[in-house]
């Protein structure tokens, strides 16, 4: 069965500094979506980045990046010159390339910035 | 704004009782699932429709059960409710295919 994991319940950094958040998936599949998304205190979930598993190039989004190793199954999620509002619970998830489309979410690694 | 549009935002009920939650999808989308996210918790999958078809179910409860209709908005009804229900469920909706789901606010179930 699928799974998606995020060892770092928690992780801090310091505002303007680098942050990596991670994730390790576990699947038989060739073809996959990746995805992390943004929980602020809000409760909103916000798609952050997406990784299409045929794709060796990482996707980026303004600060946001990933380091998607696909042979190791890992899927990082880079943030650069962090700001508060990036403050929140962040998770990756796995969706299949099938018909279903069903998603795995891991569960959660909560980002605090310090100013 | 995600254009998934969940009602109501809050409910409070009690144990044994019956509720039903209500998702909009976007204009467009025609895949809707819901995912149930207990305090402090990551979400758990719930069920997928599509155009009007069960999908996909996860670890939904007997008592929980869903519907998409032919507008395409789809209903969870939770009966028989529990202390352990209360939770943060949401919606999210996608056209289907390779495109991502967005998410609504999410319904706010507190069970006294």
């Amino acid at each position: 069965a699928q799974t998606v994991t995020q060892s770092q319940p928690e992780m801090s950094v310091q505002e303007a500094e680098t942050v990596t958040l991670s994730c390790t998936y576990d699947t038989s599949e060739s073809d996959y979506y990746l995805f992390w998304y943004k929980q602020p205190p809000s409760r909103q979930m916000i798609l952050v980045i997406r990784q299409e598993a045929y794709k060796q190039q990482n996707a980026t989004e303004n600060r946001f990046s990933v380091n998607f190793q696909k042979a190791a199954k890992s899927f990082s999620l880079k943030i650069s010159d962090s700001q508060l509002g990036d403050a929140a619970m962040y998770f990756c998830a796995y969706r299949w390339d099938s018909g279903t489309y069903k998603y795995i979410f891991g569960t959660g690694t909560r980002l605090k910035v310090l100013a | 704004d995600s254009g998934v549009t969940q009602t109501p935002k809050h409910l409070i009920t009690a144990t044994g009782q019956r509720v039903t939650l209500r998702c909009s999808p976007r204009s467009g989308d025609l895949s809707v699932y819901w995912y149930q996210q207990s305090l402090d918790q990551g979400l758990q999958f719930l069920i997928q429709y599509y155009n009007g078809e069960e999908r996909a179910k996860g670890n939904i409860l007997e008592r929980f059960s869903a519907q998409q209709f032919p507008d395409l908005h789809s209903e969870l009804n939770l009966s028989s409710l529990e202390l352990g229900d209360s939770a943060l469920y949401f919606c999210a909706s996608s056209p289907g295919g390779t495109q991502p789901q967005h998410f609504g606010d999410g319904t706010r179930l507190s069970i006294l």
